[in-house]
């Protein structure tokens, strides 16, 4: 069965410092991944994908398949990143596009 | 374009009561997924349709059902709901070439009393 976990509810950083949002998932086979962002009052959008390997409002995230592991990581953050985030997984074949989502990450950026 | 629409933005039903939701895709897209989200948890898929059928299906009961149309839009229809349907209900966009890749609508929010 395929899963995603986020272990943090709730990441509280203060502006200028690293942030980093873990994103653990289990699936057996070559999964794509996701992380998709919600800012307050506005949709559910997509932030990046593993196969673009590009770097997103300076986001990166790197797949880890020996850990299983997204994790999203960002080395100075803003204020504007306060949000929640979402980790997801796409499988492949059978699956491909059903999106299996992790519980979010609420990150909140204090000046 | 203005992306995913759905509508209605809110609905109050009753136990018991069947409701319709209804989605446009964003222009260019010919597939509709749709999503549960409950207070304080992430989506969780309900089905996908493209090309008029229902591609792919989570673990939803047959209370859930959905229909696309010509144009691609879509409906999800829920019978006989419980209390436990309430939540927001959301429908995303994508191609079938990268169907990962979903834009989202701003949702439904449906609250049974």
């Amino acid at each position: 069965a395929q899963r995603v976990t986020q272990p943090e509810k709730l990441l509280s950083v203060f502006k200028g410092a690293p942030v980093e949002l873990k994103c653990n998932y289990s699936y057996s086979g070559s999964p794509e991944l996701f992380w998709y962002v919600q800012y307050s009052r506005q949709r559910l959008q997509l932030l990046l994908r593993h196969i673009s390997r590009e770097s997103i409002k300076g986001f990166t995230a790197d797949l880890n398949k020996g850990e299983t592991s997204f994790h999203l990581k960002k080395p100075f953050a803003q204020e504007e990143d306060s949000a929640m985030y979402y980790c997801a997984l796409s499988g492949s074949t059978d699956s491909w596009g059903k999106l299996q989502f992790g519980a979010g990450t609420q990150v909140v950026v204090t000046p | 374009d203005a992306g995913v629409t759905q509508s209605p933005t809110h609905l109050i039903k009753t136990r018991g009561q069947q409701v319709t939701l209804r989605c446009s895709p964003k222009s260019g897209h010919d597939t509709v997924s749709w999503y549960q989200q409950a207070l304080g948890q992430g989506p969780q898929f309900i089905f996908q349709y493209y090309e008029e059928e229902e591609r792919q299906r989570g673990n939803f009961p047959d209370r859930f059902s959905g229909h696309q149309f010509p144009n691609y839009s879509s409906e999800l229809n829920v019978n006989a709901l419980l209390r436990g349907d309430s939540a927001l209900y959301l429908c995303a966009s994508s191609s079938i070439q990268g169907p990962g890749e979903q834009y989202f609508g701003p949702g439904t929010r449906l609250t049974v009393t």
